[in-house]
């Protein structure tokens, strides 16, 4: 059963703690992304991956920091120096290129509450 | 100005009518355009993509592009309770490449009333 499994789906954690989120995926993908979204707004982009041991910054990046050693695998850290990490964190992966640009599809999400 | 706008709602429709959801957007050159759907405290689900000018249609939904008027429209055909949600329009700006970075609009709450 193909898909994107994130976890945890909640997660709570005291304010100064770096956190990790997992997000893997058996897709057979290349493109590997994780979003934010905060209550009523859209989605905002943190970092992405277009193979193994390569990622690039989003518009958001500061703050967090990603891996990608296997092309199944791209977890996210929030770090203490991110202000405000409560939100909902979403990895997406991207499907196969229809001329240069293809379908995102995005994992369950995990719910991040800092305290 | 935002590079993606929808009208955040609620766009209040009953049930069996049909919902037009609009989106526009600012780069002229955007190339692909994407009507995600997402139930509260759910994952965004893609429910349609959009290459071309023109009309695209799923089931119930058809998806309308006009690179001119850069806009890009979703219409949900007999509507249903279940049809409930936020609709995210996102696109792919011309110049990301082959990065796939997608661009997402604040989206527009749908309620189907029965």
């Amino acid at each position: 059963d193909g898909g994107i499994t994130q976890s945890p789906k909640y997660l709570f954690r005291k304010e100064g703690q770096n956190v990790t989120l997992s997000c893997e995926q058996n897709l057979n993908h290349d493109a590997m992304y994780w979003y934010r979204q905060d209550p009523g707004q859209g989605l905002r982009l943190i970092y992405y991956s277009q193979i193994v041991n390569d990622f690039q910054k989003g518009d958001i990046a500061e703050g967090y920091s990603v891996s990608r050693e296997k092309k199944e695998s791209f977890p996210l850290t929030v770090t203490s120096a991110q202000k405000n990490p409560t939100a909902f964190y979403l990895c997406a992966s991207r499907g196969p290129v229809r001329g240069a640009w293809g379908e995102q599809y995005f994992g369950p999400g995990t719910r991040l509450t800092v305290t | 100005q935002k590079e993606v706008e929808q009208n955040s709602g609620p766009l209040s429709v009953p049930e069996g009518a049909i919902a037009s959801l609009n989106c526009t957007y600012s780069d002229r050159v955007s190339q692909s355009f994407f009507w995600y759907r997402q139930y509260s405290g759910k994952s965004p689900e893609l429910i349609m993509s959009i290459y071309s000018n023109g009309d695209k249609e799923d089931g119930r939904f058809t998806a309308q592009l006009n690179k001119a008027s850069q806009y890009v429209s979703l219409l949900i055909r007999d509507s249903q309770p279940s049809d409930s949600a936020t609709y995210l329009c996102a696109v792919i700006a011309y110049g990301s490449g082959n990065t796939g970075k997608l661009i997402f609009g604040q989206g527009t709450t749908l309620q189907v009333k029965p």
